[in-house]
């Protein structure tokens, strides 16, 4: 079976830095995908990681390990446009498919 | 990037009729094409996976009679929603894939369709 878990909720202060990790257990890995969503609209990509180690895209940084089955998605200077959902995504032995965690609503308080 | 487009972005519709959504990818041809569903404050659910001139795999839970998936070719794909009923009322989005299995961010969304079934 598969499964990916993520906190349901987070709240972060505007400025400040969050993490949002992601545990996941699939039959096979090709790929951790974190997305982000508004409301009402749809998923926008924001990273990709296959080996494990940091990826940087400038506010935005994602981590896995894959012996641990661990991603993390850090948001630096947290802006109140960034509230929404973060959603973690695994592609696993499927060559193509992509497997959706619950998401996490990240609030952004002034 | 390139672009995926949905027709219609929202429907109303009474409940036994059928609903029938399309899904295009206006800048590249899309070898693959997923469709997902979405309940309020929920993730994706993956529904399908539509294959150019194939028949569609469908997900564990999901009746492929009542979801009837067309991928007629590389640019367009549609999900017909049959006799709906109101736990139908959904947001419903596809994503298309230019190389399957390939890295990186090669899944394209469409902005989605939100069903609502009376």
């Amino acid at each position: 079976g598969q499964n990916i878990d993520q906190p349901t909720e987070m709240t972060a202060t505007e400025g400040a830095i969050v993490q949002i990790n992601c545990t996941y257990q699939t039959s096979g890995f090709n790929g951790l995908f974190w997305y982000q969503q508004h409301a009402g609209e749809a998923p926008t990509f924001l990273s990709y990681n296959v080996l494990d180690g940091l990826e940087e895209k400038g506010r935005f940084s994602s981590f896995l390990s894959r012996s641990k089955g661990y991603s993390y998605l850090l948001l630096k200077e947290l802006q109140m446009k960034d509230s929404a959902s973060y959603l973690c995504a695994v592609r696993g032995s499927s060559a193509s498919k992509i497997i959706f965690g619950s998401g996490t609503r990240l609030s952004i308080r002034p | 990037g390139a672009v995926v487009s949905q027709h219609p972005s929202r429907v109303i519709c009474k409940s036994g009729t059928s609903v029938k959504i399309e899904c295009r990818s206006l800048d590249f041809q899309a070898t693959t094409m997923f469709w997902y569903r979405q309940f309020p404050k929920k993730s994706l659910m993956l529904m399908a996976t539509s294959n150019e001139g194939s028949k569609a795999t469908y997900e564990q839970g999901v009746e492929k009679d009542k979801f009837l998936i067309n991928h007629a070719s590389l640019t367009l794909s549609t999900l017909t929603v049959t006799s709906a009923h109101p736990e139908d009322s959904s947001f419903y989005i596809c994503s298309a894939s230019i190389i399957a299995g390939g890295p990186g961010n090669e899944q394209f969304f469409g902005p989605g369709t939100r069903l609502t079934v009376l």
